[in-house]
């Protein structure tokens, strides 16, 4: 059965950094194309980036450019999301979600259970 | 950018009803369109890939269908577990959208 076990959750003060982290077990980090998607209180989902299989490489969405930075240790089969500079509009709830590459176009078969980061001074 | 436009954003029926959503993108995007549930402090579950291909586990009620601009997710016969936000998403192209989401509410 795959899980992603994600951190728990974090506050942290304007200007500071967050990393988050996602366990994977079922399967190896290398199997799965791993993506970051992040919702606000009261608003819809948000892509921040991940991996693109066409590519083989990590492409982040342009708004996160120079702010986020997505890492995997395929070692341990654990992915990281680590946002700096952070800001009241940061405030959100993180999941990492796992494209498994089994059936049909890009889809998120395999999610975190979401981290919750409250940046607040 | 590809715009995804869910609608309704919210919707109320009764347990029973058939419940249409529907999203549009702002540009061809094939049948690259996945729907997902979203229930408060919970995952997302997948619900819907590929337009129309129903993800394993989840229940036959649930539907879709659409190719290219225009898309609809359809749960036929709704149940009280079903109350939840519902969105679409486009994996087309970078980046990545999703819609704005539709909540469903049980009369």
């Amino acid at each position: 059965q795959v899980q992603l076990v994600q951190s728990g959750a974090e506050v942290k003060k304007p200007g500071a950094s967050v990393k988050v982290s996602c366990k994977v077990s079922g399967y190896t980090l290398e199997e799965l194309s791993m993506n970051w998607v992040r919702q606000a209180p009261g608003k819809g989902l948000e892509w921040m980036g991940g991996f693109d299989p066409t590519h083989g490489e990590i492409i982040y969405a342009q708004k996160f450019t120079g702010r986020v930075t997505m890492t995997e240790d395929t070692s341990t089969d654990t992915a990281y999301m680590e946002l700096s500079s952070l800001r009241s509009e940061d405030t959100a709830v993180y999941y990492c979600a796992a494209d498994s590459g089994v059936q049909g176009p890009p889809n998120y078969d395999y999610w975190g259970q979401g981290t919750l980061v409250i940046v607040s001074s | 950018d590809i715009q995804m436009t869910q609608s309704p954003s919210s919707l109320s029926a009764s347990v029973g009803d058939r419940v249409t959503i529907t999203c549009r993108a702002s540009q061809t995007i094939s049948n690259s369109l996945n729907w997902y549930q979203l229930k408060p402090r919970t995952a997302p579950n997948l619900l819907i890939f590929a337009a129309s291909d129903l993800h394993n586990g989840v229940p036959s009620r649930f539907s879709g269908s659409g190719s290219g601009t225009d898309f609809t997710l359809t749960i036929s016969g709704l149940q009280p577990e079903d109350s939840a936000t519902y969105y679409c998403q486009q994996t087309y192209s970078i980046p990545i959208t999703f819609g704005g989401g539709t909540k469903v509410e049980i009369k």
